[in-house]
């Protein structure tokens, strides 16, 4: 496995359910990254860990909890969405916040 | 703050037409510059990157220069084919923070 991996990469949940989307990076890189992208909006940055500590959260509602157990994985967990969560969301590592990002898949979720 | 402000889309070209796409930055001191693109369900891959002025990024018949004198990035093509139909995003890293325009979709018809 190479570069940026996220799972699943498609999730539908109801409002009351608790899920986690998962990414993993395999470039040795040490900042790593959650985004939205709605259709119709600007992409927009979640959170930011560098060498495994939050450095950023952009205003994100608390119903978003982010983990970074090491410096390879990155985790967002999910609990009682909105409708207005339904998104792509994407996960980037970079190997510092100098340098460009590598993109996962994404995980393309649907609040119902 | 730092901002990326790229052409609205959607552009839509027939096989074999030039591709330019307009993207212009504003920013203090000396940005990276970089083009992404999205194809259909897929997450934004690397394009090409420019790191100073006057630098010529290139990459599958994509270039784009760095012009400091005129804040741009503009991405072009020669001859574009339907398998570039896709979102390009111009985006800037200063400061530790990278910014994202809003996105360009290509349509390109054989």
């Amino acid at each position: 496995e190479t570069g940026v991996t996220q799972t699943p990469r498609h999730l539908v949940m109801g409002m009351t359910n608790k899920k986690s989307l998962k990414c993993e990076q395999h470039l040795g890189h040490n900042a790593m990254y959650w985004y939205k992208q709605s259709a119709k909006k600007p992409l927009e940055l979640m959170f930011v860990y560098n060498f495994k500590e939050q450095t950023e959260n952009n205003s994100v509602p608390s119903r978003f909890s982010p983990e970074c157990p090491n410096s390879s994985h990155l985790f967002l967990h999910l609990h009682t969405l909105q409708p207005e969560d339904s998104a792509l969301y994407l996960c980037a590592s970079s190997q510092d916040r100098l340098a460009e990002q590598y993109f996962g898949p994404g995980t393309r979720l649907t609040v119902t | 703050g730092d901002s990326v402000t790229q052409m609205e889309g959607p552009v839509t070209l027939s096989e074999e037409a030039f591709l330019t796409i307009n993207c212009t930055y504003t920013a203090t001191g000396y940005p990276s510059l970089f083009w992404y693109v999205q194809y259909p369900g897929e997450g934004l891959q690397l394009l090409l990157k420019a790191t100073k002025a006057d630098d010529k990024g290139s990459n599958k018949g994509f270039e784009a220069t760095y012009r400091k004198e005129t804040t741009s990035f503009h991405l072009e093509k020669g001859s574009v084919q339907v398998s570039d139909s896709a979102v390009y995003f111009c985006a800037l890293i200063n400061n530790n923070d990278m910014r994202f325009g809003a996105g360009t979709r290509l349509t390109v018809k054989p």
